[in-house]
C-alpha cells in the first residue's frame, strides 16, 4: 500500500463549487505540506503543518484553506473554485527530526469549468 | 527570497549516454539542502538525489550524480548509461531552515532515445 495517498486521483468540477482533496499518510509524519503543479512553473507551495494544532500559508495560499483533522490527514479545500485553479495538486510528508527529505502522493488533477 | 532556475526546458540523449541537467540557485543561507526530483509520465514526484550544503563531498546515487558548486549556487545532475526509464520532467529544488519548505525549479524535460 502507497505510504501517502490522496483521493480523489482527478476530479473535474464547475466554477463556484467547493470542493475538498484529501491526504493520508502512514508514514507517521508529522509535517504535511501542500503544493500546486502548473505547466512550465514547477511546484508551489500552498499550505504546509507541523502538527495538529500548527497550519501555515505558503507562497500561494489565497483562494485555499485547510484542515489537519489529525497526525495523518490534511485536507486541502477550494471554498470557491475558479478556473485558474486548475492545476496538478500534491501533497507531501516529512518526518520532524532526522530526514529531511519530503514525499509525495500520487498527485490530484483537478479541472475547473 | 530563494530561487532556483533550470535554464534547459528541454534536453535529449540516446540510450546509453550520458547528460547533464543544469541547476543554480539564489540564496543568503549557509545551511541548506537541494534535491532533484523526478517526474515520469505517471505524475509522481520521485526523490533522485539529495545534498547538503555543508558536505563538500558531491552525492551519488547509483547511475546518478550530482555536481555541486557550492560558491557558484550551482547543482548539476548527470545521468550516467541513459535509460528509456529516465525520460522524465527533472526538477530541482532548495529547502532551507526549520521548516523546510521546498522551492522548485520550473523543470527540464528529459527524453531519452532509443
Amino acid at each position: 500500500d502507497a505510504d501517502v495517498t490522496q483521493t480523489p486521483r482527478n476530479r473535474i468540477t464547475k466554477t463556484g463549487k467547493r470542493i475538498m482533496l484529501e491526504c493520508s499518510q502512514t508514514k507517521g509524519h508529522d509535517r504535511m505540506y501542500w503544493y500546486r503543479q502548473d505547466p512550465g512553473l514547477g511546484l508551489r507551495l500552498i499550505y504546509y503543518s507541523f502538527d495538529v494544532k500548527d497550519i501555515n500559508k505558503g507562497e500561494i495560499s489565497d483562494g485555499y484553506s485547510v484542515s489537519r483533522q489529525a497526525q495523518a490527514k490534511f485536507s486541502l479545500s477550494l471554498e470557491s473554485a475558479i478556473p485558474n485553479q486548475t492545476a496538478l495538486y500534491f501533497c507531501a510528508t516529512m518526518p520532524a527530526g532526522g530526514e529531511d527529505t519530503q514525499y509525495f502522493g500520487p498527485g490530484t488533477r483537478l479541472t475547473v469549468l | 527570497a530563494q530561487t532556483v532556475t533550470q535554464s534547459q526546458p528541454e534536453m535529449s540523449v540516446q540510450e546509453a549516454e550520458t547528460v547533464t541537467l543544469s541547476c543554480t540557485y539564489d540564496t543568503s543561507e549557509s545551511n541548506y539542502y537541494l534535491f532533484w526530483y523526478k517526474q515520469p509520465p505517471s505524475r509522481q514526484m520521485i526523490l533522485v538525489i539529495r545534498q547538503e550544503a555543508y558536505k563538500q563531498q558531491n552525492a551519488t546515487e547509483n547511475r546518478f550524480s550530482v555536481n555541486f558548486q557550492k560558491a557558484a549556487k550551482s547543482f548539476s545532475l548527470k545521468i550516467s548509461d541513459s535509460q528509456l526509464g529516465d525520460t522524465a520532467m527533472y526538477f530541482c529544488a532548495f529547502a532551507r531552515g526549520s521548516n523546510y519548505k521546498l522551492t522548485f525549479g520550473k523543470g527540464t524535460l528529459l527524453t531519452v532515445n532509443p
